[in-house]
């Protein structure tokens, strides 16, 4: 059973470009979770998704960040008009119910 | 606000000694907590998990405990390995469904040969 999937591994962007992460999670679980760590910090969530429905994105900004879950696919995180302080590590997890989360090998981003 | 954090930020132990890493917690509300492994470039690596009605579990050489009088967490890890070496993080589930992970900021574990 492969665990959670996370595609690229590292992601170059220059300021104002947008950025695309991609998500599957383990066969069987319906819930999608993302994280952001900043370098020497705890994770911080950001978005809760099943299945074509975001249930909380209470932790992620306003402006510029997006997510999805299709019925199809894996789950997307959009970031549009990148900056620099934007760099971080974006971790997605998943789970088969509101249980314990297996994370992904992480999707590292840089903004020159 | 609400918050996880660690006393400790690194800790260095002896192969072969037992390890035991620290966390605090403030939110008294918090019914679910996790010990997660990180390896540097690597995701968060589940260790072991307990609920609130719970002051001890075990799994393969590590231990959680859990204090609710004073907001304290542990996890020990037994006979400590060079591969033991990674970040550690205690997470707190917090939200509806409890669900949403609030990570405290990591202890670095090194194990000296």
């Amino acid at each position: 059973n492969a665990g959670v999937m996370q595609n690229p591994r590292h992601l170059v962007r220059r300021r104002g470009q947008e950025a695309r992460l991609r998500c599957s999670p383990m066969k069987g679980h319906s819930h999608v979770y993302w994280y952001r760590q900043l370098p020497e910090e705890g994770l911080k969530f950001m978005v809760y998704l099943q299945k074509e429905n975001i249930i909380d994105e209470s932790g992620m900004p306003k402006e510029r960040f997006s997510a999805e879950f299709p019925k199809e696919g894996p789950s997307i995180l959009r970031i549009q008009q990148v900056v620099r302080g934007d760099s971080a590590a974006y971790f997605c997890a998943s789970s088969p119910e509101t249980d314990t989360q297996y994370f992904g090998p992480g999707t590292r981003l840089t903004v020159l | 606000g609400e918050s996880v954090g660690l006393h400790l930020p690194t800790l260095s132990v002896q192969e072969g000694d037992n390890s035991i890493i620290n966390c605090a917690y403030s939110n008294s509300a918090s019914d679910y907590f996790i010990w997660y492994k990180q390896e540097s470039g690597k995701g968060p690596q589940f260790i072991i998990d307990i609920r609130s009605n719970m002051d001890k579990r075990q799994g393969q050489r590590v231990t959680v405990l859990l204090n609710k009088t004073v907001k304290h967490l542990s996890l020990q890890i037994a006979a400590t390995q060079p591969g033991d070496s990674a970040v550690y993080f205690c997470a707190e589930a917090s939200g509806a469904g409890s669900y949403q992970l609030t990570f405290g900021k990591g202890t670095k574990l090194s194990v000296i040969p």
